[in-house]
């Protein structure tokens, strides 16, 4: 069965570090784009950008370009979004996916379940 | 970036009813959207692909259809586990972007 299963939920305070992760199984780890998604109460979800686990390409949405980092480990078939300074408006549901075909862009056939972030003081 | 518009924001809905949700992006996609449906506190699961094409196991009440700009996901014959939001989504180019979303609910 394709599976990508989540970190779960994190509190932090504004200005902390924090990486999610998000581990691949049932299919070849390499050959699909992992893409992050974040939700924020209330609102549809919004792209934050994707990368190819083979080369560590990557490419980010605008509103997330210098706010996030990307990353993979091969070895175990993980990706990961990381924040070096979060603020309370990066709480928000955070899912990834992976792209339906191999190659770029493309619809999320699979989803993670998800992983909820709450920034407070 | 393209803008994806959905309409009705919220429907309401009767099991046995055939609904219609659209999605009208703001330049041509020809036929790179996709649709999800997503239900509360879960992660949103993929229905359609390349507008019209209906992924493996998914009840082919659901059916999605058109091209460039304007498209459309109906519900025939709505059923209790139907009753969720519904996002489009295109998938021709960066940055990816969804649909504000349609809610259906019982009436």
């Amino acid at each position: 069965e394709v599976q990508l299963v989540q970190s779960g939920t994190e509190m932090k305070k504004p200005g902390e570090s924090l990486t999610l992760s998000c581990k691949a199984s049932g299919y070849i780890f390499t050959t699909r784009w992992i893409v992050w998604v974040r939700q924020m109460p209330g609102r549809g979800p919004e792209w934050m950008g994707a990368i190819y686990p083979d080369d560590s390409d990557t490419r980010y949405s605008p509103s997330f370009q210098g706010q996030v980092t990307f990353s993979v480990d091969k070895s175990i078939n993980t990706a990961y979004l990381h924040w070096s300074s979060l603020k309370t408006s990066d709480s928000a549901m955070y899912f990834c996916a992976k792209y339906k075909r191999v190659g770029h862009p493309d619809a999320f056939d699979i989803w993670g379940q998800g992983s909820t972030v709450i920034v407070s003081s | 970036d393209i803008q994806m518009t959905q309409s009705p924001v919220m429907l309401s809905a009767s099991v046995g009813d055939s609904v219609t949700i659209s999605c009208q992006a703001s330049q041509n996609i020809d036929k790179y959207l996709a649709w999800y449906q997503q239900k509360p506190g879960k992660a949103p699961k993929f229905l359609i692909f390349k507008a019209s094409g209906l992924v493996d196991g998914v009840p082919s009440r659901f059916s999605g259809s058109g091209s460039g700009t304007e498209f459309t996901l109906t519900i025939s014959d709505v059923q209790p586990d139907d009753f969720a939001t519904y996002y489009c989504q295109q998938h021709l180019s960066y940055p990816l972007t969804f649909g504000q979303g349609t809610k259906v609910e019982v009436k």
